[in-house]
């Protein structure tokens, strides 16, 4: 199974502060990395797909870049509807897997 | 709109059994997978498993592998996720979630999920 590590585990960040998120893959994945943001209570929502394709509807101030085994999510100018937890995932292979998640608290 | 709506909450005892539903609606039900994803309480996101709505082909997490069973009924574009022998370690909220498949695989459309509380 490949392993996704994310870090930080927290992160407490003032509004529009600029905020960076990695996530590291046990193996190579090429480029089959999402991003999820999950708000308390809710369901996960897709934020980017692919390392870097920003789904329809998310503001431009996310977005995502890495390939093989180093991802980044970067929220440039944090707001305060960003508060949430982010988790990593890889399509490469099955199982699916997730990274243990960051969760982006407001200062 | 594109949705999955599942079923409400269970509570269950030790030992028992749950089966959580998760009906489509907005898109072919047989053009996506359907996933399993739960996530115990204040824990991360753990994927059990998925499921071809075309074929019937599952494929589970080896953890999984000898007590949760994945079925469709494409007639009501419904998925279900059945988990048996149920322990206080299955206490989680429980999603579906649609997959793209192919090379280029996301969730894109997440269920609604359900409360399963295991407890004697």
């Amino acid at each position: 199974d490949i392993q996704m590590t994310q870090s930080p585990s927290s992160l407490s960040v003032s509004v529009g502060d600029r905020v960076f998120v990695t996530c590291r893959a046990s193996q190579s994945i090429s480029r089959y990395l999402n991003w999820y943001q999950q708000k308390p209570g809710k369901a996960p929502k897709l934020l980017i797909s692919v390392a870097s394709v920003l789904q329809g509807g998310v503001p431009s101030r996310f977005s995502g870049s890495g390939s093989g085994t180093d991802f980044t999510l970067t929220i440039s100018s944090l707001q305060p509807e960003d508060l949430a937890t982010y988790y990593c995932q890889q399509s490469y292979s099955i199982p699916r897997t997730f990274g243990q998640g960051t969760k982006v608290e407001i200062k | 709109q594109v949705q999955l709506v599942q079923s409400g909450a269970e509570v269950e005892k030790p030992g028992a059994s749950v089966k959580v539903s998760c009906k489509a609606s907005g898109y072919t039900f047989t053009d996506y997978y359907l996933h399993w994803v739960r996530q115990a309480p204040g824990q991360g996101l753990e994927w059990m498993g998925w499921i071809n709505p075309k074929s019937g082909d599952t494929k589970y997490g080896q953890k999984f592998q000898d007590w949760v069973t994945m079925t469709r009924d494409m007639s009501i574009s419904t998925g279900y996720m059945e988990l048996k022998r149920l322990t206080s370690d299955d206490t989680a909220v429980y999603y579906c979630a649609r997959e793209t498949g192919g090379a280029v695989a996301y969730m894109d459309v997440w269920g609604t999920g359900t409360t399963v509380t295991v407890s004697s």
